[in-house]
């Protein structure tokens, strides 16, 4: 079946560092890839979709500049978190979309602590 | 607008009962897709059936069913002989069919559920 790796699945930095987590479809092409974040015991919230080879749509309310999103290819797309901060701290989960029978498959997730 | 509402916060039940989780959503459109998913403790999200709105049987799946009723905007979701494995976080979520380029998906906030022994 479908599968997005995503990396990596949890990750310490120090405030004012930059931290990029990747995901990419194993085994289909991903035309839109959505980022989502979730704090604790909240649901999803989408943070931004892109498409590849096009600039990401980001939600109202995201900075663009903080979270920059790449979607270089039919199999990638990262997300930068730019000098992090404490507040920054969540769990960061992203969804391929799959051109072939509408449907989403979701990363296994990146815990995010700025410490 | 779109929006997905799952009013059952956190649900406590023992092992062995049946509990049924809640979802109302709305939408203006009337072609989309609902869906279910289901996120355990580690995080990661597992899909559990999508249901386009041209298609209101029900569903079942072993010990999970879905009732799906447009004339009440619903899309409930039945967990037979609960288990201990089946505590999480379970989420509904709306997506149009002709949502556009983006063709996000809309979750509701979660409903906890806490399976006893």
């Amino acid at each position: 079946g479908a599968v997005v790796s995503q990396h990596p699945s949890w990750v310490i930095c120090k405030s004012g560092t930059s931290v990029k987590i990747e995901c990419r479809s194993l085994d289909f092409q991903a035309t839109t890839m959505f980022w989502y974040r979730q704090f604790p015991k909240q649901s999803l919230m989408l943070m931004a979709t892109s498409n590849e080879g096009s600039k990401a749509t980001y939600e109202q309310g995201v900075e663009k500049d903080k979270f920059l999103i790449n979607h270089a290819s039919l199999t990638l797309s990262t997300l930068t978190v730019t000098s992090a901060h404490p507040e920054d701290s969540s769990f960061y989960i992203c969804s391929a979309k799959r051109t072939a029978n509408y449907g989403y498959t979701f990363g296994s997730g990146t815990r995010l602590t700025v410490v | 607008a779109q929006k997905v509402t799952q009013a059952q916060t956190e649900i406590s039940v023992v092992e062995k009962e049946d509990v049924t989780l809640d979802c109302v959503y709305e939408t203006r459109d009337t072609t989309y897709y609902l869906f279910w998913y289901k996120q355990p403790p580690s995080g990661e999200l597992v899909f559990l059936i999508r249901r386009n709105s041209f298609d209101e049987q029900n569903e079942i799946s072993g010990r999970y069913s879905w009732n799906f009723q447009k004339s009440t905007s619903s899309f409930n979701f039945t967990i037979t002989a609960s288990q201990v494995v089946d505590s999480a976080v379970y989420f509904c979520a709306l997506n149009l069919l002709y949502g556009g380029a983006t063709n996000k998906l809309i979750f509701g906030t979660g409903t906890l559920l806490a399976v006893q022994p």
